[in-house]
């Protein structure tokens, strides 16, 4: 079963620190990695999808890894301003009991605080 | 490009009762997926439903039902609510179904069970 885990669970950071988030997965065997924003009582925003054969993406100031053999991807905020303050969620797709389409396995996610 | 919609917003059931939530993905999108939210067990896979087909099930009762129309529209049912249903109900969309594909969120049900 895959399990995928977050660290650290909380983070608060002033203004203009440059922050990464970590992720880890137990099975290395996932189409994609895709990682989330949630702001309180809201779904989920895509931020990076990083297929299985990439090695990161980058968006604006936002930029994710991936190492599929050792099972850890990173978010990398640059420069984080208080509009980033929300949780940011890892997933993982991968097949699920003869299911080539897969599901995604969520971590718990990191909450992120950044104060002016 | 309209978003993921799901409606309604916020529901109050009792215990016993039923419902049905509904979920309209990307105009263009084919597959939807199902996800339950809680502070205890995190998010987690209900169903995933292509081309009017469920794909994929997750680890949930049988009380817990979905189905998909011709236009891409689907629809989740509970039935016999317990306490423990209390979630945001979150559907997710893909254009092509396919293991690469990007998930796009709604907003969400929110569904409180008394």
């Amino acid at each position: 079963k895959q399990e995928v885990t977050q660290i650290p669970a909380a983070l608060s950071v002033p203004e203009g620190e440059n922050l990464v988030l970590n992720c880890s997965f137990t099975d290395s065997a996932i189409y994609n990695l895709q990682w989330f924003r949630q702001d309180p009582g809201k779904g989920l925003t895509s931020l990076l999808l990083i297929q299985s054969s990439q090695r990161e993406q980058t968006s604006g100031r936002l930029n994710a890894s991936l190492d599929k053999s050792s099972g850890r991807s990173t978010l990398y905020i640059a420069a984080s301003q208080p509009g980033d303050s929300a949780t940011y969620l890892c997933a993982v797709r991968r097949g699920d009991r003869g299911s080539t389409l897969g599901r995604l396995y969520f971590g718990r996610g990191t909450q992120l605080t950044v104060w002016p | 490009k309209a978003g993921v919609t799901q409606t309604p917003r916020y529901l109050i059931k009792t215990r016993g009762q039923q419902v049905t939530l509904s979920c309209s993905p990307i105009s263009g999108h084919r597959s939807v997926s199902w996800y339950q939210q809680t502070p205890g067990q995190g998010l987690q896979f209900l169903f995933e439903y292509f081309s009017e087909t469920q794909r994929n099930k997750g680890n949930f009762p049988g009380r817990f039902s979905g189905r998909q129309f011709s236009n891409s529209r689907s629809e989740m049912n509970v039935s016999t609510l317990e306490l423990g249903d209390s979630a945001l109900y979150l559907c997710a969309s893909s254009l092509a179904g396919t293991s690469g594909s990007e998930q796009y969120f709604g907003p969400g049900t929110r569904l409180t069970v008394t």
